[in-house]
């Protein structure tokens, strides 16, 4: 079946850039979208469309696309950035899948 | 404003059956489709399947094809999710949300606890 494929951690200083890859063979045909979980919550929309921001989403968070790559930055990171990060896409029929996701550590 | 609220946790018997629901705000039904999620103890998001509310149209991917099933009432603004022959792996937190094409899943239900266990 059609996996994507995240990095389990990433560490980052306050203040400095955080890059989340995810990696997907289908991704140059399908649309990308990023998902943050804090504990106990459910996933928040933070990126669609590959590097649209919903309406409430601060800017320092962006999407982009390369190929079959897609990653997640966040400029400036802030400690309440610190969580769990999930990128989704869907496969060649179209059945939406989730990345394995990524904890982002600030230090 | 716009909710989708679910029902309570569940406790069930290996084997058994479970129902959860999703009640959506009526303008949710009318524009968008409804998703089902669960996560596994400590694991990632794993998608489960979508219904079509105005048209009941549902599918999910193969690995739950025949023990999953998605349907919808639009006269109550409900979507359900019902799960057969449960298993301990089956343990999750189960979320619902709603997605329009091309503009992800932007609005969700604040998960539902079913724990499979003898």
């Amino acid at each position: 079946s059609y996996e994507l494929k995240q990095p389990p951690s990433v560490s980052v200083s306050p203040g400095q850039t955080a890059r989340i890859t995810c990696s997907g063979d289908a991704l140059p045909n399908q649309y990308s979208y990023w998902y943050q979980q804090k504990p106990g919550q459910a996933p928040k929309l933070m990126i669609y469309q590959d590097s649209a921001r919903p309406s409430g989403i601060p800017e320092r968070f962006s999407g982009s696309s390369s190929g079959t790559t897609v990653t997640l930055t966040i400029t400036g990171v802030q400690a309440e950035d610190e969580a769990d990060y999930y990128c989704q896409s869907a496969d060649t029929s179209y059945t939406y899948v989730f990345g394995s996701g990524t904890k982002v550590t600030v230090l | 404003q716009v909710q989708m609220v679910q029902s309570g946790p569940e406790v069930k018997k290996p084997g058994s059956s479970v129902k959860v629901s999703c009640k959506a705000s009526a303008d949710i039904f009318s524009s968008y489709m409804i998703i089902w999620v669960r996560q596994a103890p400590g694991q990632g998001l794993e998608y489960m399947g979508r219904i079509s509310p105005i048209s009941g149209t549902a599918n999910s991917p193969q690995k739950f094809q025949g023990r999953v099933t998605i349907t919808a009432d639009k006269f109550t603004s409900t979507a359900y999710l019902d799960m057969s022959d449960l298993r301990s792996d089956d343990t999750a937190v189960y979320f619902c949300a709603r997605i329009r094409s091309s503009y992800g899943m932007d609005v969700w239900g604040q998960g539902t606890s079913v724990i499979v266990s003898s």
